[in-house]
């Protein structure tokens, strides 16, 4: 997985709470990714960061935020989990020079009741 | 209509078959091509990458673009049971990766 990890693997949360995920790189990689993956949509991009305290929005970034306060720290959270956002999510990485490759960490589950 | 239109499958085939995975995609500022494998409960690994039209073979892998049919392809050689996996094809218009579009992903049976 390149490096990454992705924290916690699994939640189950109820609607209205607020969820924070974490991806973190071991490799310095100075673009950062958090997509989400549903059944019929594949890789959605929800925030991406191309630097500390650099991130700009993605395809589907309502109800999303993103923080990246240190180079291998990139957090996504919920403000307030609704059932729409049950999904699985994916923190990518991909090096500064590189071909246009991403490479991705494992995933976290997240169900929202 | 999607940007990417990829068929979900399953695709289930016998070991040995020739595969034939493929994704057709409406805009064409796409430049990037990529294919990624997935297993189950894991992220998405790069198979392949190509830059503009041609082919491009790694192995038993082999990756095809066709920029004026809007057409990409990927052939997996003798397939083997640990082929069996979701192919994600994705393409961009440009480097920084918050452009690309993935497709849904064809899932791919590989029976001994």
């Amino acid at each position: 997985d390149a490096g990454i990890t992705q924290s916690p693997r699994h939640k189950v949360t109820e609607t209205g709470t607020p969820v924070t995920l974490r991806c973190h790189q071991t490799e310095n990689h100075r673009y950062m990714y958090w997509y989400r993956q549903d059944p019929g949509h594949g890789l959605r991009l929800i925030h991406y960061s191309y630097g500390v305290k650099d991130t700009d929005k993605g395809e589907v970034s309502d109800g999303y935020s993103v923080s990246r306060s240190k180079t291998e720290d990139f957090l996504l959270t919920l403000e307030s989990a609704t059932s729409s956002q049950t999904s699985v999510y994916f923190c990518a990485i991909r090096s500064s020079g590189s071909e246009e490759t991403q490479y991705f960490g494992p995933g976290t589950r997240l169900l929202v009741l | 209509q999607k940007e990417v239109e990829q068929d979900p499958g399953p695709l289930s085939v016998p070991e040995g078959a020739i595969v034939s995975l493929n994704c057709t995609y409406s805009n064409s500022a796409f430049q990037y091509f990529m294919w990624y494998r997935q297993y189950s409960r894991k992220g998405p690994e790069l198979l392949m990458y190509t830059y503009s039209s041609g082919n491009k073979e790694d192995g038993r892998f082999t990756a095809q673009v066709d920029k004026s049919s809007k057409y990409i392809s990927l052939f997996i050689r003798d397939s083997q049971p640990s082929d069996s996996a979701t192919y994600l094809c994705a393409m961009s218009p440009y480097t920084g990766g918050f452009k690309t579009i993935f497709g849904a992903g064809t899932r791919l049976f590989v029976k001994a």
